[in-house]
């Protein structure tokens, strides 16, 4: 079965643009992580979306942002870039929301931001 | 919330030897510890989970044991083939109801040299 898709896989972007990335999950799964990932910092989570809601969010700023739709499928936009944005974006897929404990994640293979 | 040490950050070992990376973490309330492995231009892959219900569990090369007095876990790769090289990361779930999903480890880089 397929697994997780992110778009685009790569792209820049100048300080002040936003930018728009989108997941699709696994077929049957209906939460959907996002984590940023940078050399300095490691995977930090950003935001959990399970049945079109969020249920948990990390510890960024409000320019970070997503959301789910009614198939599962997630956005997450970023607004008024900054330099220190530039990561690799993943998003991971799950069967049951992280809220509910202990729960297997199939993350994409990411999408990469460079912001100049 | 929680935090995750990871240790060492490269590992470098000779192929057929064994290799051991080790993980501890602040939160005696999260209760499930999977690891991940990420090779070059891919997202993490989960290779080996343990919840905290359990001490030790294995599948074929790959072990994981868990010390919850302690707080620390570990992934023991046996046997190891020049496939295992790659950046492996321990992660910790806290289920105290807080919102800070999975918290990782920094990551270790490991290099099996032929």
């Amino acid at each position: 079965k397929a697994g997780v898709t992110q778009t685009p896989r790569y792209l820049i972007k100048t300080r002040g643009q936003q930018v728009t990335l989108s997941c699709s999950p696994i077929s049957g799964h209906r939460s959907v992580s996002w984590y940023q990932q940078t050399p300095g910092q490691g995977l930090q989570f950003l935001f959990e979306y399970f049945s079109e809601t969020q249920r948990n969010k990390g510890n960024f700023p409000g320019r970070f942002s997503g959301r789910q739709f009614s198939n599962s499928r997630s956005e997450m936009n970023v607004s008024t870039l900054e330099l220190g944005d530039s990561a690799l974006y993943l998003c991971a897929s799950s069967l049951r929301s992280g809220l509910a404990g202990a729960n297997v994640l199939t993350f994409g293979a990411g999408s990469r931001l460079t912001v100049l | 919330g929680e935090n995750v040490e990871q240790h060492p950050s490269t590992l470098s070992v000779q192929e057929g030897d064994s290799a051991v990376i080790k993980c501890t973490y602040s939160d005696s309330a999260s209760n499930y510890f999977p690891w991940y492995k990420q090779e070059l231009g891919k997202g993490p892959q989960l290779i080996i989970d343990i919840r905290s219900n359990v001490g030790e569990k294995k599948d074929q090369r790959i072990a994981v044991t868990l010390n919850k007095t302690a707080k620390h876990f570990s992934l023991h790769i046996t046997e190891t083939q020049p496939e295992d090289s790659a950046v492996y990361f321990c992660a910790a779930l806290y289920s105290g109801g807080g919102a800070d999903g999975l918290t990782f480890g920094k990551g270790t880089h490991l290099i099996i040299q032929p």
